[in-house]
C-alpha cells in the first residue's frame, strides 16, 4: 500500500539558510500534519492542514511556514535556520483515520 | 488532552508476550486511547486504538479497564523487531486526529 512520502530524506544546511521540506500524503488523504523531533525528544506537533486550509497550530516558530497545495501535498518552509532546528521532521496524513507517518526528513544545521 | 503515564523502559524475552501498561486516570468520556510505536529514527507507526471495549488486530491487543483509567497493550509473541518506543496517547473524539506525544516506553526484546 502507498505510504506517506517525504523528501528529501536528509538535508544539511548552514545557519541562516532556508530549507523546504516536502510531504506527499497517502492518496485521497485530505489532512496533513507536521511534527518535529529533536535529538532524544518525543515528536512535537507543529501544524496541520485540512483541505488546503490550516486546521491547527502547535509550537511552530514564526520563522517556519507551511502550506497544502491543490494536489494535497504539503511543504514546510524554514527560514533563518538555527542550530536548534536540527531535528527529524515527520509528516503524517489522515482521512478521518489514525495518522499515518512518513519516515521523515533529517535536517542538520551546521 | 488527558495526560498519560508509562514506565520509561521494559524488557521482554523473544517469543513471550509483552504487556505495556499505561495510566490515563484523567481521561474523559469522549477520549480514545491510541497506541503508536517508533522504531529508531523511523516514523511513528499506528498499532491500535479503542474507546472502552477491548480491541484486537493483527499486531496487538488493547485491554482497557472498566473505569477507563488505564490500559495495557499486549504484543502476544514479541520478536526482536518489536524493539521500539511505544507511545500511549489519549485523543479526543472528533475530526481532528492530532496526536500529542508524551514520554513513551522503550521496549527492548531480548533474544
Amino acid at each position: 500500500a502507498a505510504g506517506v512520502i517525504q523528501s528529501p530524506r536528509h538535508l544539511i544546511k548552514e545557519k541562516r539558510e532556508t530549507a523546504t521540506l516536502k510531504c506527499y500524503p497517502i492518496p485521497r488523504h485530505d489532512t496533513v500534519y507536521w511534527y518535529q523531533q529533536g535529538p532524544g525528544q518525543d515528536p512535537q506537533f507543529l501544524i496541520s492542514f485540512y483541505e488546503k486550509m490550516q486546521s491547527d497550530k502547535g509550537s511552530i516558530p514564526d520563522r517556519f511556514s507551511a502550506q497544502q497545495f491543490s494536489d494535497y501535498h504539503s511543504e514546510l518552509n524554514m527560514s533563518s535556520l538555527e542550530l536548534g532546528d536540527s531535528a527529524l521532521y515527520f509528516c503524517a496524513s489522515s482521512l478521518n483515520s489514525p495518522l499515518h507517518f512518513g519516515n521523515g526528513t533529517r535536517l542538520t544545521v551546521t | 488532552d488527558a495526560k498519560t503515564t508509562q514506565p520509561p523502559s521494559m524488557d521482554c524475552a523473544e517469543g513471550r508476550a509483552a504487556n505495556l501498561p499505561c495510566n490515563h486516570s484523567t481521561i474523559s468520556g469522549n477520549e480514545y486511547v491510541y497506541w503508536y510505536r517508533q522504531i529508531h529514527s523511523q516514523g511513528p507507526q499506528y498499532i491500535i486504538h479503542g474507546l472502552k471495549n477491548n480491541e484486537t488486530n493483527e499486531m496487538a491487543s488493547l485491554i482497557i479497564t472498566e473505569d477507563r483509567k488505564s490500559s495495557t497493550l499486549i504484543l502476544p509473541h514479541a520478536t526482536l523487531r518489536d524493539t521500539a518506543v511505544y507511545y500511549c496517547i489519549v485523543r479526543p473524539g472528533g475530526s481532528n486526529y492530532k496526536l500529542t506525544f508524551g514520554k513513551g516506553t522503550l521496549l527492548t526484546v531480548n533474544p
